[in-house]
């Protein structure tokens, strides 16, 4: 049982936009920044989007995030075969002073 | 560029230990902590602890308390994590992970498979 809620699978077709929402409470999401890692499979997290809606260098802008009060969300525009993968969504816990993860969402690019 | 190579894959009966290493290159160790997390098998991601290269200051998630031991070695830039009294629970991939504190997991090892069996 994850801390934070995302839904299991989201699915597109090539070119569209999906959303993926990650829900919290006010130790975590609420009083902190989300991230998102993107894993490949087969392959180990990567860092996608930090601080709410920061992307490292090397992410396309089709990958947005914002965070509206105890919930973010994930956006991905411009859908592509490639973006096949489970997106994790965390946030640090004030109350454990550590790290919270939704269980991830497994994205289908139909 | 920033770099953490784990050790291999273990396999492990009920009531032994394991000890994973994370070997970092590429950036100033003491600057940074690492994390630990793991992943069982089609699940999601689960925090475990982190370590200060620094302090050597520790912090662990409850469920691992009295079986959980994180360390690091600056003089060969690597951190450990050993996990005790294993069970069919602990099969899991493994990642150490860097951070500067609170903010995020910006460099991932490449895992370690941990698979508890009789």
């Amino acid at each position: 049982q994850s801390v934070l809620t995302q839904p299991p699978s989201a699915s597109g077709t090539p070119g569209q936009r999906v959303t993926i929402s990650c829900s919290g409470s006010s130790s975590n999401i609420g009083s902190d920044t989300v991230t998102w890692y993107q894993q490949l499979p087969g392959t180990a997290p990567k860092l996608l989007i930090y601080r709410n809606d920061q992307r490292p260098s090397g992410v396309p802008d089709r990958f947005s995030g914002s965070k509206p009060g105890t919930s973010a969300s994930l956006a991905i525009s411009g859908l592509q075969s490639e973006d096949e993968a489970v997106y994790h969504c965390a946030a640090w816990d004030d109350s454990l002073n550590g790290w919270v993860f939704g269980g991830g969402t497994k994205l289908t690019v139909l | 560029q920033v770099h953490l190579m784990q050790s291999g894959a273990e396999v492990k009966k009920p009531g032994a230990s394991v000890k994973v290493s994370c070997k970092a290159s590429g950036y100033t160790f003491t600057n940074y902590y690492i994390t630990w997390v793991r992943q069982a098998p089609g699940q999601g991601l689960e925090w475990m602890g982190w370590i200060s290269a620094y302090t050597g200051h520790t912090n662990q998630a409850q469920k691992f308390q009295g079986r959980l031991t994180m360390t690091t070695d600056s003089s060969t830039t690597t951190a450990s994590m050993e996990l005790r009294s294993l069970t069919s629970d602990d099969t899991a991939v493994y990642y150490c992970a860097r951070s500067d504190g609170s903010s995020d997991l910006d460099s991932w090892g490449q895992g370690t498979l941990v698979t508890v069996s009789s």
